[in-house]
Protein backbone atom coordinates (compact mmCIF):
# COMPACT_ATOMS: atom_id res chain seq x y z
CA UNK A 1 0.00 0.00 0.00
CA UNK A 2 1.24 3.62 -0.58
CA UNK A 3 3.05 5.75 2.29
CA UNK A 4 3.34 9.05 3.21
CA UNK A 5 6.38 10.37 4.43
CA UNK A 6 6.88 13.61 6.82
CA UNK A 7 10.16 15.02 8.59
CA UNK A 8 10.38 14.21 12.13
CA UNK A 9 11.11 17.31 13.44
CA UNK A 10 11.09 20.63 12.79
CA UNK A 11 11.98 24.26 14.47
CA UNK A 12 11.11 27.89 13.54
CA UNK A 13 11.40 30.72 15.27
CA UNK A 14 8.73 33.00 16.80
CA UNK A 15 6.83 34.79 14.15
CA UNK A 16 8.78 33.07 11.43
CA UNK A 17 7.51 31.37 8.66
CA UNK A 18 7.86 27.22 8.40
CA UNK A 19 6.88 24.75 5.66
CA UNK A 20 5.81 20.80 6.39
CA UNK A 21 5.73 18.73 3.82
CA UNK A 22 4.51 14.96 3.25
CA UNK A 23 5.55 13.14 -0.23
CA UNK A 24 3.61 10.07 -1.33
CA UNK A 25 2.26 8.68 -4.50
CA UNK A 26 -1.48 8.78 -3.56
CA UNK A 27 -1.03 12.89 -3.44
CA UNK A 28 -1.12 12.58 -6.91
CA UNK A 29 -4.71 11.66 -6.97
CA UNK A 30 -5.71 12.90 -3.34
CA UNK A 31 -4.66 16.40 -1.96
CA UNK A 32 -3.50 15.91 1.54
CA UNK A 33 -5.74 17.02 4.54
CA UNK A 34 -3.15 18.67 7.63
CA UNK A 35 -3.93 17.93 11.39
CA UNK A 36 -2.48 19.05 14.06
CA UNK A 37 -2.48 17.70 17.27
CA UNK A 38 -1.31 18.88 20.83
CA UNK A 39 -0.35 16.67 23.71
CA UNK A 40 -3.40 15.24 25.65
CA UNK A 41 -5.75 16.38 22.65
CA UNK A 42 -7.62 14.87 19.56
CA UNK A 43 -6.49 16.27 16.04
CA UNK A 44 -7.54 19.39 15.29
CA UNK A 45 -8.11 19.83 10.58
CA UNK A 46 -6.14 22.58 9.92
CA UNK A 47 -6.02 22.24 5.96
CA UNK A 48 -8.29 20.71 3.62
CA UNK A 49 -8.88 20.16 0.09
CA UNK A 50 -7.02 22.83 -2.24
CA UNK A 51 -6.09 25.43 0.60
CA UNK A 52 -9.08 25.31 2.50
CA UNK A 53 -9.42 26.20 6.08
CA UNK A 54 -12.03 25.36 8.80
CA UNK A 55 -13.51 27.62 10.35
CA UNK A 56 -11.34 29.02 13.43
CA UNK A 57 -8.25 28.06 11.89
CA UNK A 58 -6.21 31.03 11.79
CA UNK A 59 -4.77 32.80 7.86
CA UNK A 60 -1.07 31.96 8.74
CA UNK A 61 -2.01 28.22 7.96
CA UNK A 62 -2.24 27.40 4.37
CA UNK A 63 -1.33 24.66 1.95
CA UNK A 64 -0.73 23.45 -1.34
CA UNK A 65 -0.21 20.53 -3.45
CA UNK A 66 2.35 19.46 -6.29
CA UNK A 67 2.89 16.36 -7.92
CA UNK A 68 3.71 13.80 -4.98
CA UNK A 69 4.37 16.67 -2.93
CA UNK A 70 1.54 18.30 -0.16
CA UNK A 71 3.12 21.46 2.34
CA UNK A 72 1.58 23.00 5.17
CA UNK A 73 2.97 26.47 5.71
CA UNK A 74 2.49 28.82 8.75
CA UNK A 75 3.40 32.21 8.06
CA UNK A 76 4.49 33.89 11.00
CA UNK A 77 4.25 30.96 13.97
CA UNK A 78 3.05 31.44 17.04
CA UNK A 79 3.65 29.98 20.36
CA UNK A 80 0.58 28.47 20.12
CA UNK A 81 1.29 26.18 17.31
CA UNK A 82 3.90 24.27 18.59
CA UNK A 83 2.35 20.81 18.29
CA UNK A 84 2.61 17.81 16.03
CA UNK A 85 1.30 17.76 12.24
CA UNK A 86 0.19 15.22 10.56
CA UNK A 87 -1.06 14.93 6.67
CA UNK A 88 -3.69 12.47 5.48
CA UNK A 89 -4.23 11.06 2.35
CA UNK A 90 -6.29 8.11 0.57
CA UNK A 91 -5.22 5.24 -1.69
CA UNK A 92 -7.47 2.09 -2.85
CA UNK A 93 -7.20 0.56 0.64
CA UNK A 94 -8.36 3.54 2.40
CA UNK A 95 -6.92 6.60 4.15
CA UNK A 96 -3.54 6.67 5.24
CA UNK A 97 -1.60 9.23 7.79
CA UNK A 98 2.01 10.36 7.80
CA UNK A 99 4.65 9.81 10.30
CA UNK A 100 3.94 13.16 11.95
CA UNK A 101 6.22 16.44 12.12
CA UNK A 102 6.92 17.43 15.84
CA UNK A 103 7.28 21.31 15.24
CA UNK A 104 8.86 23.32 18.00
CA UNK A 105 8.77 27.12 17.85
CA UNK A 106 11.77 29.05 19.58
CA UNK B 1 -22.64 21.75 15.64
CA UNK B 2 -21.19 18.25 15.05
CA UNK B 3 -20.46 15.97 18.27
CA UNK B 4 -18.53 12.80 18.56
CA UNK B 5 -18.60 11.30 21.80
CA UNK B 6 -17.42 7.79 21.88
CA UNK B 7 -17.02 4.40 24.75
CA UNK B 8 -15.76 1.29 25.47
CA UNK B 9 -13.81 -1.00 27.83
CA UNK B 10 -10.75 0.36 28.63
CA UNK B 11 -8.66 -2.24 30.10
CA UNK B 12 -8.34 -5.29 28.65
CA UNK B 13 -6.41 -9.00 28.56
CA UNK B 14 -4.54 -10.27 25.28
CA UNK B 15 -6.79 -12.21 23.54
CA UNK B 16 -9.45 -10.38 23.94
CA UNK B 17 -12.05 -8.49 21.84
CA UNK B 18 -11.62 -4.68 21.87
CA UNK B 19 -15.44 -3.12 21.35
CA UNK B 20 -16.14 0.80 20.94
CA UNK B 21 -18.96 2.55 19.97
CA UNK B 22 -19.33 6.59 18.44
CA UNK B 23 -22.36 8.43 18.60
CA UNK B 24 -22.94 11.34 16.02
CA UNK B 25 -25.02 14.22 17.73
CA UNK B 26 -25.97 17.35 15.86
CA UNK B 27 -26.32 16.40 12.39
CA UNK B 28 -26.51 13.94 9.71
CA UNK B 29 -25.18 10.21 9.64
CA UNK B 30 -25.59 9.84 5.77
CA UNK B 31 -23.53 11.51 3.00
CA UNK B 32 -20.23 11.07 5.09
CA UNK B 33 -17.62 8.33 6.09
CA UNK B 34 -16.97 7.14 9.43
CA UNK B 35 -13.38 5.99 10.98
CA UNK B 36 -11.53 4.63 13.73
CA UNK B 37 -7.79 6.00 14.26
CA UNK B 38 -5.43 4.93 16.66
CA UNK B 39 -2.21 6.30 18.31
CA UNK B 40 0.08 3.97 20.36
CA UNK B 41 1.54 6.09 23.44
CA UNK B 42 4.02 8.56 21.82
CA UNK B 43 3.66 7.25 18.53
CA UNK B 44 1.70 8.42 15.36
CA UNK B 45 -1.99 8.55 13.85
CA UNK B 46 -2.85 5.16 12.24
CA UNK B 47 -6.51 4.66 10.34
CA UNK B 48 -7.88 1.72 11.34
CA UNK B 49 -10.83 1.68 8.81
CA UNK B 50 -13.99 2.80 7.76
CA UNK B 51 -17.44 2.58 7.42
CA UNK B 52 -20.30 4.52 5.28
CA UNK B 53 -24.10 5.40 6.42
CA UNK B 54 -25.05 2.30 3.76
CA UNK B 55 -22.42 -0.32 5.69
CA UNK B 56 -19.62 -0.30 3.05
CA UNK B 57 -16.67 -0.72 4.71
CA UNK B 58 -12.35 -0.24 4.40
CA UNK B 59 -9.78 -1.29 6.16
CA UNK B 60 -6.34 -1.09 6.64
CA UNK B 61 -4.69 -3.80 5.41
CA UNK B 62 -2.37 -4.57 8.50
CA UNK B 63 -5.60 -4.91 10.50
CA UNK B 64 -7.94 -6.40 8.35
CA UNK B 65 -8.35 -9.69 9.65
CA UNK B 66 -8.61 -9.02 12.94
CA UNK B 67 -11.38 -5.87 12.43
CA UNK B 68 -14.82 -5.20 11.95
CA UNK B 69 -16.46 -1.99 11.69
CA UNK B 70 -19.69 -1.77 11.93
CA UNK B 71 -22.99 1.12 11.89
CA UNK B 72 -26.41 1.55 13.55
CA UNK B 73 -28.22 4.04 11.21
CA UNK B 74 -31.01 4.18 13.89
CA UNK B 75 -29.15 5.37 16.35
CA UNK B 76 -26.55 7.46 14.69
CA UNK B 77 -23.87 5.21 15.84
CA UNK B 78 -20.63 2.97 14.44
CA UNK B 79 -18.93 0.30 16.35
CA UNK B 80 -15.02 -1.15 16.10
CA UNK B 81 -14.46 -4.62 17.00
CA UNK B 82 -10.69 -5.79 17.13
CA UNK B 83 -10.19 -9.17 17.87
CA UNK B 84 -7.35 -10.99 19.53
CA UNK B 85 -5.74 -8.07 21.16
CA UNK B 86 -2.34 -7.86 22.26
CA UNK B 87 -0.01 -5.18 24.32
CA UNK B 88 0.53 -3.85 20.55
CA UNK B 89 -3.01 -2.92 20.16
CA UNK B 90 -2.41 -0.26 23.40
CA UNK B 91 -3.61 3.04 22.64
CA UNK B 92 -5.35 6.20 22.20
CA UNK B 93 -8.33 4.97 19.77
CA UNK B 94 -10.32 8.07 18.22
CA UNK B 95 -13.48 8.10 16.28
CA UNK B 96 -14.05 10.69 13.32
CA UNK B 97 -16.31 11.57 10.37
CA UNK B 98 -14.86 11.69 6.96
CA UNK B 99 -15.98 13.93 3.88
CA UNK B 100 -15.15 13.55 0.12
CA UNK B 101 -14.99 16.20 -2.46
CA UNK B 102 -13.12 16.98 -5.97
CA UNK B 103 -10.88 19.91 -6.18
CA UNK B 104 -11.03 19.71 -9.93
CA UNK B 105 -11.45 16.27 -11.68
CA UNK B 106 -8.98 14.13 -11.79
CA UNK B 107 -8.16 15.04 -8.43
CA UNK B 108 -9.78 14.84 -4.69
CA UNK B 109 -9.98 16.16 -1.19
CA UNK B 110 -10.57 13.36 1.76
CA UNK B 111 -10.68 15.11 5.61
CA UNK B 112 -11.47 14.21 9.18
CA UNK B 113 -13.28 17.25 10.35
CA UNK B 114 -14.81 16.53 13.39
CA UNK B 115 -13.25 14.06 15.98
CA UNK B 116 -14.33 11.99 18.90
CA UNK B 117 -12.26 12.46 22.51
CA UNK B 118 -10.40 9.59 22.24
CA UNK B 119 -10.36 6.29 24.46
CA UNK B 120 -7.58 4.95 26.22
CA UNK B 121 -7.48 0.88 26.17
CA UNK B 122 -4.64 -0.73 27.61
CA UNK B 123 -4.03 -4.08 26.75
CA UNK B 124 -2.20 -6.07 29.73
CA UNK B 125 -2.51 -9.10 31.48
Amino acid sequence: SSKLTQDPAVSVALGQTVTITCQGDSLRSYYASWYQQKPGQAPLLVIYGRNNRPSGIPDRFSGSNSGNTASLTITGAQAEDEADYYCNSRDSSGSLFGGGTKMTVL
Amino acid sequence: QVQLQQWGAGLLKPSETLSLTCAVYGGSFSGYYWSWIRQPPGKGLEWIGEINHSGGTKYNPSLKSRVTISVDTSKNQFSLNLKSVTAADTAVYYCARGVFGVVFIPYYYYDMDVWGQGTTVTVSS
